[in-house]
């Protein structure tokens, strides 16, 4: 089945600089991969996908890679602000309609 | 409201007890999901069903666990016999199949045996 590994587990970065939080895949049949955003008490939030005929895809301070060859997929956050402060979770699905495998996760600081 | 919505938001019970969760999804999303989170990991897929018809059971779902979709709305997760490992966090999420299709996440409900 499929795996999804995330790194790092854990990153603080100063107000204004970017955050990078880097996943892989194992399944190559894995077609559909989106991002959540979890803070304290919420259940996770979808803030970007990206699908395997797209290597690149870009919303306002987020964009999203991948690298289907080497199974590998990036979050990178510009600009960052207090209020990127939570736990991002990378995962992947064959279709955005299947069950999604989520990676274990990445607690994102936001230093004032 | 146009989100999912679970109740109850949390349940404390005793190891040995039966409880239930209920998830309502987001109104004529025909696919729903559970999910299972435990403390500082990310979720992990249980089960999901197509309006009524439950299409596929994690090995994580053991037999102690029931989930139902009657009419292909709410859904209902049913844990019997609780231990204490099954305390976490109960995730449902919803989609429409078609586009956009992504899952849109309920707020949980955080179990706790003790």
């Amino acid at each position: 089945g499929e795996n999804v590994e995330q790194h790092p587990s854990t990153l603080s970065v100063q107000e204004g600089d970017s955050a990078v939080i880097k996943c892989t895949y194992s399944d190559s049949a894995s077609n559909y991969f989106p991002w959540y955003k979890q803070e304290l008490g919420k259940g996770p939030q979808l803030i970007i996908d990206i699908r395997s005929n797209v290597g690149e895809k870009k919303d306002q301070r987020i964009a999203v890679t991948l690298n289907k060859t080497a199974k590998h997929f990036s979050l990178h956050i510009t600009e960052t602000q207090p209020e990127d402060s939570a736990v991002y979770f990378c995962a992947a699905s064959e279709t955005s309609y299947d069950k999604v495998i989520f990676g274990p996760g990445t607690s994102l600081s936001v230093i004032p | 409201d146009t989100g999912v919505s679970q109740n109850p938001r949390h349940k404390i019970t005793k190891r040995g007890q039966n409880v239930t969760f209920r998830c309502d999804p987001i109104s004529e999303h025909n696919r729903l999901y559970w999910y299972r989170q435990t403390l500082g990991q990310g979720p992990e897929f249980l089960t999901y069903f197509q309006n009524e018809a439950q299409l596929e059971k994690s090995r994580l779902l053991s037999d102690r666990f029931s989930a139902e979709r009657p009419k292909g709305s709410f859904s209902t997760l049913e844990i019997q016999r609780t231990e204490q490992g099954d305390s976490a966090m109960y995730l449902c999420a919803s989609s429409l199949l078609g586009q956009p299709n992504e899952q849109y996440f309920g707020p949980g409900t955080r179990l706790t045996v003790t």
